[in-house]
């Protein structure tokens, strides 16, 4: 079945550092990607998405492009602030679905 | 636009006693998720209404749990009798429509637990 594996956390950063939440997945046919971000004590909203193979999606300096061949969409954004601490998702949406499938989850601390 | 609606936000309940879950979707949208999460197993999609109508029920646990959705602006989940091992948060989402793509839009969470 399809699937989706991201990177284990906690990730602790200083603020300015460079990001990056690895993510792969296993899914027949094209599924769309996607990334969640949920920060505390609030649900999942969507960050950003891409739909296609090397289409780049991109939302408040983060960044993720579709890797067919790698079957990856790494997060990354270059310079994080303390407000970006929250637990990153990815997911995957089958084209002839409606069912996301999300990875485990990312936490992400920033430190001032 | 008030979002996706969940109450109530904190249930603590004993072991045994019956639990109602409740989700006002965004308006306008006609897809709706139930979702739980926690710790050890992540992210689990529970079911999901497609106009009102249940399309995928496989992720329901098992008997104890069942969910309805009566009209367009309002669904339940409902856990009779509840158990400790139920504690999680529970989200609904919803989305605007059945296509691909379509961004799924969530609820603050209801924390349970059940002691």
């Amino acid at each position: 079945g399809d699937s989706v594996t991201q990177m284990e956390g906690p990730v602790t950063l200083s603020e300015e550092a460079f990001l990056t939440i690895n993510c792969t997945y296993t899914a027949t046919g094209y599924p769309s990607l996607f990334w969640y971000v949920q920060y505390p004590g609030e649900g999942l909203q969507l960050l950003l998405k891409a739909t296609k193979a090397d289409d780049k999606g991109s939302n408040k300096g983060f960044e993720a492009t579709y890797r067919k061949e790698t079957t990856s969409f790494h997060l990354e954004k270059g310079s994080v602030q303390v407000s970006d601490s929250a637990v990153y998702f990815c997911a995957l949406l089958k084209a002839a679905g409606n069912k996301l499938t999300f990875g485990g989850g990312t936490r992400v601390l920033v430190k001032p | 636009d008030a979002g996706v609606i969940q109450s109530p936000r904190h249930e603590v309940t004993e072991m045994g006693q019956e639990v109602t879950l409740r989700c006002k979707p965004i308006s306008g949208h006609n897809s709706l998720f139930w979702y739980r999460q926690t710790m050890m197993r992540g992210l689990e999609l529970l079911i999901y209404f497609n106009n009102n109508v249940p399309i995928d029920d496989s992720g329901m646990p098992e008997d104890r749990f069942s969910a309805k959705m009566p009209n367009a602006s309002f669904s339940t989940l409902k856990i009779q009798p509840s158990e400790p091992r139920d504690s999680a948060v529970y989200f609904c989402a919803s989305s605007p429509s059945d296509r691909a793509n379509s961004p799924l839009h969530f609820g603050n969470g209801t924390r349970l637990t059940v002691t």
